[in-house]
């Protein structure tokens, strides 16, 4: 079965810093996508990334952008000039191509604090 | 701009009555998911539907709890009987068939006192 970790349960940057998050996840798959979500107070799941696992190219969105290594089956997510807007929890996850079970499966998350 | 809705936002029951959580998938998206979520805890996959067919009910507790995706209308997650362990964040999300981008709704708290 797969499985998400996210190893930093708290994290915090200062507003304009850089700050990465960190995600392994374990499969036996070579099809798959991963996603980053944000959480912000308001509960709301937002997308924030997609990785596809066949594309070596790292994807980004304006300030976010991953670090894919699919060989270490690591994903990590940069936020580059960080604004206060970012502080929320951020859940990494995983999604199987096969047929068979497409749920997103997540982390236990990390929260990103952010101060001025 | 629709995108995923769920309704109630805010549900309070007391232990012993059903509790019902609709969800209406993105225009165009065809794939329900349901997923739970616990104070300080993630997101708990719990079941997954296309129209009129479970897909993957892994997630879902054997007793009390259900979910259907009709031809026509909403999805719905129902509990029977709640409990007060049933208080939680309800989240739907919904995709295409492909699955390569999944929305969520803003979520159903559900409060059993």
């Amino acid at each position: 079965a797969q499985t998400v970790t996210q190893s930093q349960p708290e994290m915090s940057v200062q507003e304009a810093e850089t700050v990465t998050l960190s995600c392994t996840y374990d499969t036996s798959e070579s099809d798959y996508y991963l996603f980053w979500y944000k959480q912000p107070p308001s509960r709301q799941m937002i997308l924030v990334i997609r990785q596809e696992a066949y594309k070596q190219q790292n994807a980004t969105e304006n300030r976010f952008s991953v670090n894919f290594q699919k060989a270490a089956k690591s994903f990590s997510l940069k936020i580059s000039d960080s604004q206060l807007g970012d502080a929320a929890m951020y859940f990494c996850a995983y999604r199987t191509l096969n047929q068979a079970g497409t749920a997103l499966i997540f982390g236990k998350g990390t929260t990103l604090s952010v101060s001025s | 701009n629709a995108g995923v809705m769920q309704n109630p936002r805010h549900l309070v029951r007391r232990r012993g009555q059903e509790a019902r959580l609709r969800c209406s998938p993105m225009k165009g998206h065809s794939h329900v998911y349901w997923y739970r979520q616990l104070p300080e805890e993630g997101l708990k996959f719990m079941v997954y539907l296309q129209k009129e067919n479970i897909i993957d009910e892994s997630g879902m507790p054997k007793e009390r709890f259900s979910a259907e995706f009709p031809k026509e209308g909403p999805s719905i997650l129902r509990i029977q009987q709640v409990v007060r362990g049933d208080s939680a964040a309800y989240f739907c999300a919904s995709s295409t068939s492909s699955g390569n981008t999944i929305y969520f709704g803003e979520g159903s708290w559900l409060t059993v006192v």
